[in-house]
């Protein structure tokens, strides 16, 4: 059974810091990766899309990688804003599309 | 991308009573939809797959006859809460893909925030 585990699970920063979230997974059999956002309240953003056979994508300020052998990826978000606070959500998907989440990052940038 | 809509956003309803949710792709033919569910603070819990006419397929632990899911058309799929009780209170939240998409990426409604009294 997949199991996914977010590093930390919570974490605070003055604004224009640049920051690491970290996502592990147990089995290494996946077809892609994905880095969502989740507001309070709110649904789920897409942020990035890794696929098994890549290893980072860029969008902005965001930057993920992944280790497929070794079941980690990171998000990397530069020079932090305050509209960055929410809840970061990864989530690995294997056979039959099923995703499994991990249990989320929150994050607060303080102006 | 691709959009995924969710009515209502939101529901109040008494106990005992039965509340359907649902699920529109809008732009694209959905042939897997999935439901989650998410407590406060926690993460999403997949509860059921769904394919295009045919019956979902069921998480473990998660009652079938209380979670009614029909997926009748590419577009559509309803989840429906039958007996409400305060415990089934949660953010449930569907996507759907399709089986064309090179990554099978899910895309994810706006999620549906049931409160029952």
């Amino acid at each position: 059974k997949q199991e996914v585990t977010q590093i930390p699970a919570a974490l605070s920063v003055p604004e224009g810091e640049n920051l690491v979230l970290n996502c592990s997974f147990t089995d290494s059999a996946i077809y892609n990766l994905q880095w969502f956002r989740q507001d309070p309240g709110k649904g789920l953003t897409s942020l990035l899309l890794i696929q098994s056979s890549q290893r980072e994508q860029t969008s902005g300020r965001l930057n993920a990688s992944l280790d497929k052998s070794s079941g980690r990826s990171t998000l990397y978000i530069a020079a932090s804003q305050p509209g960055d606070s929410a809840t970061y959500l990864c989530a690995v998907q294997t056979s039959g599309s099923r995703l499994t989440f991990g249990e989320g990052t929150q994050l607060t940038v303080n102006p | 991308g691709a959009v995924v809509s969710q009515h209502p956003s939101w529901v109040i309803c008494k106990s005992g009573t039965s509340v359907k949710i649902e699920c529109r792709s809008l732009d694209f033919q959905a042939t897997t939809m999935f439901w989650y569910r998410q407590f406060p603070k926690q993460s999403l819990m997949l509860m059921a797959t769904s394919n295009e006419g045919s019956k979902a397929t069921y998480e473990q632990g998660v009652e079938k006859d209380k979670f009614l899911i029909n997926h009748a058309s590419l577009t559509l799929s309803t989840l429906t809460v039958t007996s409400a009780h305060p415990e089934d209170s949660s953010f449930y939240i569907c996507s759907a893909s399709w089986a064309g998409g090179a990554s099978n990426e899910q895309f994810f409604g706006p999620g549906t925030r049931l409160t029952v009294l």
